[in-house]
């Protein structure tokens, strides 16, 4: 069974701060995404990485970075968090060979 | 801008009735069209998926049906239960250059199935 986990379920942070979110995957996938999810809004595209130390911008990347030093690890940035970047996000994971997405359960962060 | 529209953004139905969820694309170039369930609190998952060679497939209760000449493919849940209560979403796969891929998303169907 793929297993794609996130560092934190809830998060509060305060406007200003850094704030990172980490997810890991256990099934060598090359390709990882992080979206974010909101109301009415469906899941909007972050960033990806489709290898170590390569990232692509998604849709919506303004205020946010990525970082990917191995594999199995990809990071997301908020590098001032900010209140309208309240929101779930979702982190995921693609194989070459297959065509599933795999996510991970989710971060919900909050930004006050 | 939106490449794949889908609707309902809500559907309410009774146990056993037939929700039907559509979705339109408009690039030729997406080669495999998935469904994923999402249950609250949990990231989605794939519930069924098709390759635009066919026209339908069913797994279960779950069928796809497909219209490639219309750009239109939609998920039909047969005898309808309570615990599929969920949102659904569609979805268009993109194979870029080299090994990259992306899938596009719908912006997702919520679904209630009432008692």
């Amino acid at each position: 069974d793929v297993k794609v986990t996130q560092s934190s379920r809830y998060l509060v942070k305060r406007t200003g701060e850094k704030v990172f979110l980490e997810c890991v995957q256990d099934m060598d996938h090359e390709n990882m995404f992080w979206y974010r999810q909101d109301p009415g809004l469906g899941l909007r595209l972050i960033y990806f990485s489709y290898d170590v130390k390569m990232k692509e911008k998604g849709d919506i990347p303004e205020g946010y970075s990525v970082s990917r030093e191995k594999k199995e690890r990809f990071s997301l940035i908020l590098e001032s968090a900010s209140t309208n970047q309240t929101s779930m996000y979702l982190c995921a994971t693609i194989s070459y060979r297959l065509y599933e997405q795999y996510f991970g359960p989710g971060t919900r962060l909050t930004v006050t | 801008q939106q490449q794949v529209k889908q609707s309902p953004q809500s559907l309410i139905v009774q146990k056993g009735g037939i929700p039907i969820i559509n979705c339109a694309y408009e690039n030729t170039a997406f080669d495999y069209f998935p469904w994923y369930q999402q249950f609250p609190g949990k990231g989605p998952a794939l519930l069924i998926a098709i390759r635009p060679d066919v026209s339908e497939k069913k797994e279960g209760r779950f069928t796809i049906s497909f219209n490639k000449s219309a750009k239109q493919f939609s998920l039909h849940i047969m005898d309808s239960q309570p615990g599929d209560s969920a949102t659904y979403f569609c979805a268009v796969y993109f194979q870029r250059a080299g090994n990259n891929r992306k899938l596009i998303w719908g912006l997702g169907t919520s679904l209630a199935v009432n008692p």
